[in-house]
């Protein structure tokens, strides 16, 4: 079984320049996250998609980041315009839905280092 | 507000020697605990968790957690440390507040440092 996949896995764009990442779920997984690590800080949340909605975007750290999930399948995060403070890894995770509503792990990819410079 | 602390950001131990990676947290009602890894350019491979149960729980590549209530920790171990569980490890607890999403809050993560 396929893994959850990212793509670029990784970016290095100028500030004020566009960026959008890619995310392939696991087949089947329903719950689509998507997190941030900062150099050296903890691991954030950005927000979660139930199939094509989005459930919780209270993580988006502003108007410049737009994440769709166009027929619950992939999704995509663009960052635009890119600011420096956006470097960092961006992590996409999948999970399905438990019997006891979300009690299972999440599956990781494994990431997509953005530098913006 | 639900929050997870990881005290070391590094931790160095001799191949075959036990280790202990600490993690504690602070959540309204009964958690829901995970440990994560992280090696080289690779992403999060999920370890183990607590649900509820025995306070011991196996997981992955002969780790264990130990769940302890009364400390409010989920402590990583294993009896015999390898050079190859050189990583960086992440503990986490499932977001309950508004409502149980499966959203996860992790800690800063923890450099383990095995040495042979």
């Amino acid at each position: 079984e396929a893994g959850v996949t990212q793509f670029p896995s990784h970016s290095v764009i100028e500030k004020g320049q566009t960026v959008t990442l890619r995310c392939d779920p696991i087949s089947g997984h329903d719950n689509l996250y998507w997190y941030r690590r900062v150099m050296g800080k903890e691991i954030k949340f950005l927000l979660h998609f139930v199939k094509e909605s989005k459930q919780d975007e209270s993580g988006m750290p502003n108007n410049r980041f737009l994440a769709e999930r166009t027929g619950g399948t992939y999704s995509t995060l663009k960052v635009q315009p890119a600011e420096l403070e956006d470097s960092g890894v961006y992590f996409c995770a999948s999970s399905q839905s438990g019997a006891w509503g979300n009690t299972g792990e999440l599956f990781f990819g494994e990431g997509s280092r953005l530098t913006v410079l | 507000a639900q929050s997870v602390a990881q005290p070391e950001d590094q931790v160095n131990v001799a191949e075959g020697n036990p280790l202990t990676v600490k993690c504690t947290y602070s959540v309204s009602g009964n958690p829901y605990l995970f440990w994560y890894v992280q090696y080289p350019n690779r992403g999060l491979q999920f370890l183990l968790k607590y649900i509820t149960g025995d306070n011991l729980v196996k997981g992955s590549y002969g780790f264990e957690a130990e769940f302890n209530k009364s400390q409010t920790s989920f402590h990583l171990k294993k009896p015999s440390a390898l050079v190859s569980d050189s990583a960086l490890y992440f503990c986490a607890v499932r977001d309950l507040i508004p409502s149980n999403t499966g959203k996860l809050i992790f800690g800063q993560g923890t450099t383990l440092q095995v040495k042979p």
